[in-house]
């Protein structure tokens, strides 16, 4: 398997459940993200890491939860989320930081928050 | 704070039209520009990736422009197709500090290509 991988594709949660999105990434890339991108709004970074350690942290509610156990995956941890919280979560990796190298994407994990 | 508009937000040409998407953006500052293809419900796709050195890339019928002392770009299709239909999207990765996270995306433009 190649390139971004996300699981699940799909989640439907409600707002006292704990849930939590998977990526993995088969590039051997070396930096790792999360993006969310709510109806009509431009994609808003909210986690970075690079080599297993996070780099940005963009303001994000202490409700989301990353955690990067390897350069090769990455999570999104879930707990009391908000219904303001659906939206498509997209996963990115590069091989270096974005100064050089290309952002390559995941197919996204469309989340609805009841 | 770095601002990315792209025009026109929506484009609805017939089959077999060469079109242009355009892309702004306030702070040239850059190291580069990438122009993705996003298919709805789907993640994004890189298309194109321009370094802040470089005038054009091209890749198959797509070719885009880079002008960063004006603070533009351009996504230039050619013979349009129906599996074209997509949102197109611009990024610019504002030069500075980790790189990591300045990267600006554009709301997108719509792209219909009617047969």
């Amino acid at each position: 398997e190649t390139g971004v991988t996300q699981t699940p594709r799909h989640l439907v949660m409600g707002m006292t459940n704990k849930k939590s999105l998977k990526c993995e990434q088969h590039l051997g890339h070396n930096a790792m993200y999360w993006y969310k991108q709510s109806a009509k709004k431009p994609l808003e970074l909210m986690f970075v890491y690079s080599l297993e350690e996070r780099v940005e942290n963009n303001s994000v509610p202490s409700r989301f939860s990353p955690e990067c156990p390897n350069s090769s995956h990455l999570f999104l941890h879930l707990h009391t989320l908000q219904p303001e919280d659906s939206a498509l979560y997209l996963c990115a990796s590069s091989l270096r930081g974005l100064a050089t190298g290309e952002l390559f994407f995941g197919e996204g994990s469309r989340l609805t928050v009841l | 704070k770095q601002e990315v508009t792209q025009i026109p937000a929506a484009l609805s040409v017939p089959e077999g039209e060469n079109l242009v998407l355009n892309c702004s953006f306030t702070d040239s500052a850059i190291y580069n520009l990438q122009w993705f293809r996003q298919d709805p419900g789907k993640g994004l796709t890189s298309l194109l990736l321009i370094q802040s050195s470089q005038r054009e890339q091209t890749s198959g019928r797509l070719n885009a422009s880079l002008d960063k002392s004006s603070g533009r770009s351009t996504l230039y299709i050619a013979a349009s197709q129906p599996g074209d239909s997509a949102t197109y999207l611009c990024a610019v990765i504002l030069a500075g500090g980790t790189s990591y996270g300045k990267l600006t995306f554009g709301q997108g433009t719509i792209l219909t290509v009617h047969p």
